[in-house]
């Protein structure tokens, strides 16, 4: 079973480049590796996703070595508001079908 | 263009009643997944339906059913409530099953079970 780890929390400053890792050891073959965003009260919302290498968009970047057991989310220069909850998402294929693992989610506080 | 829609927004039961939370997905996405979220965690798989047809259950018991409409809305079901199920019930929507284009998520029910 696809399993992921990241870190509980972490803290910055505003106008830094904050990255937060995430390891999954058992991701399936041709699954996707997807970071969201959560704030209080709200649903998630998608940052990113990429399957190898280095994906960039408007709000951040996704690192994926090639062993793809690991997934790293980098946001440049980080405002307050940016004070969130990140998970990174995997899929696992197993008894039950096919199923969505979140992390336990890294809580980032971005002080002035 | 509508984002997921979920009802109601929040909920209280009494324990042992039944439950039924509603999704609307997004135009176009034939994929339903739910998730329950307790306070101070990650959001915990439960379901998911593609084209109405369930592909994936996870570790719940079986008082948890859902189900897909002709339209691709979704239900959740939840018999015999326990304290234990007050919980933010998330869903989300996607293209696929396998969510290659990303899940969008629905802003939740929030369960109180009294």
């Amino acid at each position: 079973l696809a399993k992921t780890t990241q870190p509980i929390s972490m803290d910055s400053y505003e106008g830094q480049e904050v990255n937060i890792t995430c390891s999954h050891n058992n991701i399936a073959t041709n699954d996707y590796i997807t970071w969201y965003q959560q704030f209080p009260s709200q649903g998630p919302r998608f940052i990113i996703q990429g399957y190898k290498t280095k994906v960039t968009n408007e709000v951040a970047s996704l690192f994926i070595p090639a062993d793809r057991k690991s997934s790293t989310l980098s946001l440049p220069r980080v405002s307050l508001s940016d004070t969130a909850v990140y998970y990174c998402l995997v899929g696992d294929i197993g008894t039950g079908g096919f199923k969505t693992i979140f992390g336990a989610g890294t809580r980032l506080f971005v002080k002035a | 263009d509508a984002g997921v829609t979920q009802s109601p927004t929040h909920l209280i039961k009494t324990r042992g009643q039944h439950v039924t939370l509603r999704c609307s997905p997004i135009s176009g996405h034939k994929s339903v997944s739910w998730y329950q979220q307790v306070l101070g965690q990650g959001p915990q798989f439960i379901f998911q339906y593609y084209e109405k047809e369930e592909r994936g259950r996870g570790n719940f018991p079986d008082r948890f059913s859902a189900r897909q409409f002709p339209n691709y809305s979704s239900e959740l079901n939840v018999n015999a409530l326990l304290l234990g199920d007050s919980a933010l019930y998330l869903c989300a929507s996607s293209f696929g099953m396998t969510g290659d284009y990303g899940y969008t998520f629905g802003s939740g029910t929030r369960l109180t079970v009294v």
